[in-house]
């Protein structure tokens, strides 16, 4: 069965620091994607980032990172530098149809 | 339309009524989703419609619920004598994908209907 572990309910950082998010999946498919979404208080979840699985190359988007490791099944999610804007529920998913739990990141100015 | 538009953003009602919650997707998408959001939870599946394809009721939690789309474009999820625990955020998505793949097109959501029931 499909599964997404996001094992933290809540963080709180300081503005500026550092931050990842976890992501640890189960899935029997070979061919899979994982996404990660925000949802900021407004409700509306916003689509982040899609990686196919046959690609472990990591990405970077501005101050957001995406590290994905199959050998782990891991897809973790790092913001450089947070800012209070950042504050939102972030909710990893997986093909077909699953999503965590997710992970509410508090970013405190 | 240029995003997935939910109807009504808000909902009270008393235990016991139906209620219709509307999505209407993104022009020329093909996949559309039902999700429920309880208090402090993730998404939970609720049902999936590809093209003209039966759908994929898998995630409906009882026969209350049913959801159909019309002309493949606006659908209707309909929730039968509510009770409490339905309440939560009913979140529809669209997709532009093959069914072979179910999400791999990457979901834009419509900003939910917040249903309460009394």
């Amino acid at each position: 069965a499909q599964k997404v572990t996001q094992a933290q309910t809540e963080i709180s950082v300081v503005e500026k620091e550092d931050v990842t998010l976890d992501c640890v999946y189960e899935t029997r498919d070979t061919t899979y994607y994982l996404f990660w979404y925000k949802q900021p208080p407004s409700g509306e979840l916003v689509f982040l980032i899609r990686r196919n699985s046959f690609d472990e190359q990591n990405e970077i988007s501005g101050r957001y990172s995406w590290n994905f490791q199959k050998s782990t099944s891991s897809f973790n999610f790092t913001i450089t530098a947070s800012q209070v804007v950042d504050s939102a529920v972030y909710f990893c998913a997986l093909t077909p149809l699953v999503f965590g739990k997710g992970t509410r990141l508090s970013v405190i100015a | 339309g240029a995003g997935v538009s939910q109807s009504p953003s808000n909902k009270v009602t008393e235990k016991g009524k139906d209620v219709e919650l509307r999505c209407d997707p993104i022009s020329g998408h093909t996949a559309l989703y039902w999700y429920r959001q309880s208090l402090g939870q993730g998404l939970e599946f609720l049902i999936y419609f590809q093209g003209n394809s039966a759908p994929d009721k898998s995630g409906l939690p009882s026969d209350r619920f049913s959801a159909e789309r019309t002309g493949g474009s606006v659908s209707t999820l309909t929730i039968q004598r509510t009770q409490q625990e339905d309440s939560a955020v009913y979140l529809c998505a669209s997709s532009l994908e093959s069914r072979r793949q179910p999400g791999a097109g990457g979901y834009t959501f419509g900003s939910g209907t917040r249903l309460t029931v009394v």
